[in-house]
């Protein structure tokens, strides 16, 4: 029973280059959460995605971060034209349902490096 | 007001001792509330739900909700030095389908 998928697990970029982070759910989960963690701080929430729908992306920059969630395949968190200030740790969470009552299951996270 | 609101700590407690681990939450924080346990480098584990006014225990940690004072707390009996970690509290927003957490409590726990 596989967990919530994250990968790579670390990323190193050169500034001005495109990262693209990868989210498989737990099997079941339709519904998956962007979070993004920077040194010694909380999780900040990013965006929502349910299977080919952006939910809520209340919380992603409006430049250069896009994400999906394709029919088939992974969730993807795209940062386009990276700057230092992305260096951060990115969580993904799923769910079942779209009640928050469920609680997230996270996965172990990808550590982007800008150098 | 933060909507979810922590002391970052660090929280130093005994061996043994009981660790007491506090949350305050804004309005648009209304629904459900959750504790995490975050190690160093890793990620956030849930540890403790909570949905009504009340405690809830389950094995050594209990978790306390009081929604008239809007505060949450998670309290540790009998305290290892395994329970050093960063404490994540959480809670669901009322008005989306997301939940929000706080900076985070760091616990050191000491021989």
């Amino acid at each position: 029973n596989a967990g919530v998928m994250q990968n790579p697990r670390h990323l190193v970029r050169r500034r001005g280059q495109e990262a693209r982070l990868r989210c498989s759910p737990m099997k079941g989960h339709s519904h998956v959460y962007w979070y993004r963690q920077l040194p010694e701080e909380g999780l900040k929430f990013m965006v929502y995605l349910q299977k080919e729908n952006i939910i809520d992306e209340s919380g992603m920059p409006k430049e250069r971060f896009s994400a999906e969630f394709p029919k088939e395949g992974p969730s993807i968190l795209r940062i386009q034209q990276v700057v230092r200030g992305d260096s951060a740790a990115y969580f993904c969470a799923s769910s079942p349902g779209s009640s928050v009552s469920y609680g997230y299951t996270f996965g172990s996270g990808t550590r982007l490096t800008v150098v | 007001q933060k909507e979810v609101e922590q002391n970052s700590g660090p929280l130093s407690v005994p061996e043994g001792a009981i660790a007491s681990l506090n949350c305050t939450y804004s309005d648009r924080v209304s629904q459900s509330f959750f504790w995490y346990r975050q190690y160093s480098g890793k990620s956030p584990e849930l540890i403790m739900s909570i949905y009504s006014n009340g405690d809830k225990e389950d094995g050594r940690f209990t978790a306390q909700l009081n929604k008239a004072s809007q505060y949450v707390s998670l309290l540790i009996r009998d305290s290892q030095p395994s329970d050093s970690a960063t404490y994540l509290c959480a809670g669901g927003y009322s008005s989306a389908s997301k939940i929000i957490f706080g900076s985070g409590t760091r616990l050191s726990i000491r021989p």
